[in-house]
């Protein structure tokens, strides 16, 4: 298994700003994914953050709103750019275990609400 | 494309009953299938996996899963309900077949499951 950690855990942010979210993993990960949880809503898929080359991003969601780095085996960052308040949710990290048919564990995620 | 359905928003029972949570999946090549659990204000925690083998997969905490091919469902399931497994549960898929570099798991809407003392 991992241990993910996000930061920060929760924020509230006014619209049209942006917010860094971090997830950082206690071992390295082949595979790091970013997720949104809607309210109510099950998890969304954003993009697959790829070390050291651009994040592959799921259809509906696009680059400039939501920016990720990968900068290493261990860490990736999501930006939530120009946001308004359609875009509160929880937003989570999670990692693919070496084998390929392994599970994806789950960082405990971060609470965000615009206003 | 692949998808999950899990066709209760809640399920009631009482705590010492049998519970299941329902789940059926489609997908195009082999299915990879997991059940999560997440406890208010948590992420996600991995309970089991179908991946291949015996269809009956036992996991954390005392669930178990049966994998039906035929009726491509993978119902979540535990013989004694405790009340703290009251949490949102959801089935998730991954096509086995999809080739190495795709890892995306579909994700159902989630199961309320609420246990009454």
């Amino acid at each position: 298994s991992a241990v993910i950690s996000q930061k920060p855990s929760r924020d509230i942010c006014q619209r049209g700003t942006s917010l860094t979210i971090q997830c950082q993993v206690d071992s390295q990960v082949t595979m790091m994914f970013w997720y949104r949880q809607q309210p109510g809503q099950s998890l969304t898929l954003i993009a697959t953050a790829n070390q050291g080359s651009e994040a592959t991003y799921e259809s509906g969601f696009v680059i400039d709103k939501f920016p990720i780095s990968r900068p290493n085996l261990t860490f990736s960052t999501l930006t939530v750019s120009n946001m308004s308040p359609e875009d509160s949710s929880i937003y989570l990290c999670s990692v693919q275990t070496t084998s390929g048919r392994g599970e994806q564990y789950f960082g405990p995620g971060t609470r965000l609400t615009v206003t | 494309a692949q998808s999950v359905a899990q066709p209760e928003d809640q399920v009631n029972v009482a705590e010492g009953n049998p519970l299941t949570v329902k789940c059926t999946y489609s997908v195009s090549g082999n299915p990879y299938l997991f059940w999560y659990v997440q406890y208010p204000n948590r992420g996600l925690q991995f309970l089991l996996k179908y991946i291949t083998g015996d269809n009956l997969v036992k996991g954390s905490y005392g669930f178990e899963a049966e994998f039906n091919k035929s009726q491509t469902s993978f119902h979540l399931k535990k013989p004694s309900a405790l009340v703290s497994d009251s949490a949102l549960y959801f089935c998730a898929v991954r096509d086995g077949y999809s080739g190495a570099g795709s890892y995306q798991l579909t994700f159902g809407k989630g199961t309320k499951l609420s246990v009454i003392p």
